[in-house]
């Protein structure tokens, strides 16, 4: 069974440019979950979704930061513009059940470097 | 209060030794105790969990003890390979989960 997939793995954009970030979940997990993780530090939420809604945002940015997962499945995470400070690892994660009492199965990533 | 504290930071292991990781925590609404583990370039995968309602939980080397009186829980990790050799994140959970900053375990032969 295929995990977690994300792409891109690796992207370098210059400040003030757009990025995103697509990830498809296990086939069956209704939750959806995109992570920040900043170089030495644990995972951190910024959105989980049950199905297509977003049923926690608080900890996203939305000034710059927008994500969607149409049709219940696959998701983009946007940053417009990006700035120095985003450089980070974007995990995407999903899970069977729709709490946090359960496993979270994570993909492999996105790197970004802003410069 | 919703913060985990994770300690140490980092910790050299002779291969065969006793790796011990603790984490402690303020928020007693807090029912759900995972510990994460992640390779370089890889997403953290979970390697064992433990529920408040016991006391430790027991999965080949590696062992949860956890201490609800005073709110502590940690990773030991016996007989340890240089194979462990990760970052290791301490969660817990209500209806987030917060992630410890993490513990970077080297194993040497």
């Amino acid at each position: 069974e295929a995990g977690v997939v994300q792409s891109p793995r690796y992207k370098i954009i210059e400040k003030k440019q757009p990025v995103a970030f697509w990830c498809n979940p296990i086939s069956g997990h209704n939750t959806l979950y995109w992570y920040l993780q900043n170089l030495g530090q644990g995972p951190e939420l910024l959105i989980r979704y049950e199905n297509e809604e977003a049923v926690d945002d608080s900890q996203l940015p939305k000034d710059r930061f927008s994500a969607e997962r149409l049709k219940g499945v696959d998701s983009t995470l946007k940053i417009q513009p990006a700035e120095l400070g985003d450089s980070a690892v974007y995990l995407c994660a999903s899970s069977a059940s729709g709490g946090f009492n359960g496993e979270l199965f994570f993909g492999e990533g996105s790197r970004l470097t802003v410069l | 209060q919703q913060q985990v504290k994770q300690s140490p930071q980092s910790l050299i292991v002779q291969k065969g030794g006793i790796s011990i990781i603790n984490c402690a925590y303020e928020n007693t609404a807090f029912d759900y105790f995972p510990w994460y583990q992640q390779f370089p370039g890889k997403g953290p995968a979970l390697l064992i969990a433990i529920r408040p309602d016991v006391s430790e939980k027991k999965e080949g080397r590696f062992t949860i003890s956890f201490n609800k009186s005073a709110k502590q829980f940690s990773l030991h990790i016996m007989d340890s390979q240089p194979g462990d050799s990760a970052t290791y994140f301490c969660a817990a959970s209500t209806d987030k989960l917060i992630f410890g900053t993490g513990t970077r375990l080297q194993v040497f032969p």
